[in-house]
């Protein structure tokens, strides 16, 4: 079974500054990972996921994240913070690509940013 | 190409009353998940349907159902609706046929029983 643990529920930051979202995770097979994010009452919206092509994905809206095995990481980071990135954002793990196994999801980390 | 659409898009019902939540996939995708989101719980994974058969499935008690038609589109049902099953309900698509893809969500349908 794969679990998924985001540190921290909320992180303020302020506009311009780096953005660190914390995931971790466990699996027992290599996994597939992804970032989701989530604007008041939408759905989910992919921005990067990993697959075991390269350790470092970059997605949409500038954002990136590294997989790192030894820690069991997948930070997601965006080196400049916009008023636009305020959302909820979710870490995942699946054992297939496309989820058919079921995306097992963390709690959510509500981003603020400052003006 | 459309989104996944998920109808309606606000409910309301009553406890003990059932009620059927329709998804319409992203063209050519072939397998749809359903997810329950609540503040409490966060997002769980319902179950999977691919080709009108249920391929995987939570931790759901038997009140949650659903089924995929021959065109993809599926449904998922909840009997004897309980206060606690107020939640946004999430549909997703991801076509199966390609490896490495990802799953398309929908907006969800919130649903809030009184």
């Amino acid at each position: 079974a794969q679990s998924v643990t985001q540190l921290g529920s909320h992180v303020s930051v302020s506009e311009g500054a780096l953005v660190l979202l914390r995931c971790n995770y466990s699996s027992s097979v290599p996994p597939y990972l992804f970032w989701y994010v989530q604007y008041p009452n939408q759905g989910l919206q992919l921005l990067l996921k990993y697959t075991s092509a390269a350790t470092l994905v970059k997605g949409i809206n500038g954002f990136e994240a590294e997989f790192k095995k030894s820690e069991t990481s997948f930070h997601l980071t965006k080196p400049s913070a916009h008023m636009s990135d305020a959302a909820e954002y979710f870490c995942a793990v699946s054992l297939s690509g496309g989820g058919a196994d079921g995306l097992t999801f963390g709690k959510g980390t509500h981003l603020i940013i400052q003006p | 190409k459309a989104g996944v659409t998920q109808t309606p898009r606000y409910l309301i019902k009553t406890r003990g009353q059932q009620v059927t939540l329709s998804c319409s996939p992203i063209s050519g995708h072939r397998s749809v998940s359903w997810y329950q989101q609540t503040p409490g719980q966060g997002l769980q994974f319902l179950f999977e349907y691919f080709s009108e058969t249920q391929r995987n499935k939570g931790n759901f008690p038997g009140r949650f159902s659903g089924r995929q038609f021959s065109n993809s589109r599926s449904e998922m049902n909840v009997s004897t609706l309980e206060l606690g099953d107020s939640a946004l309900y999430l549909c997703a698509s991801s076509p199966v046929d390609r490896p490495n893809t990802e799953a398309f969500f929908g907006q969800g349908t919130r649903l809030t029983v009184v």
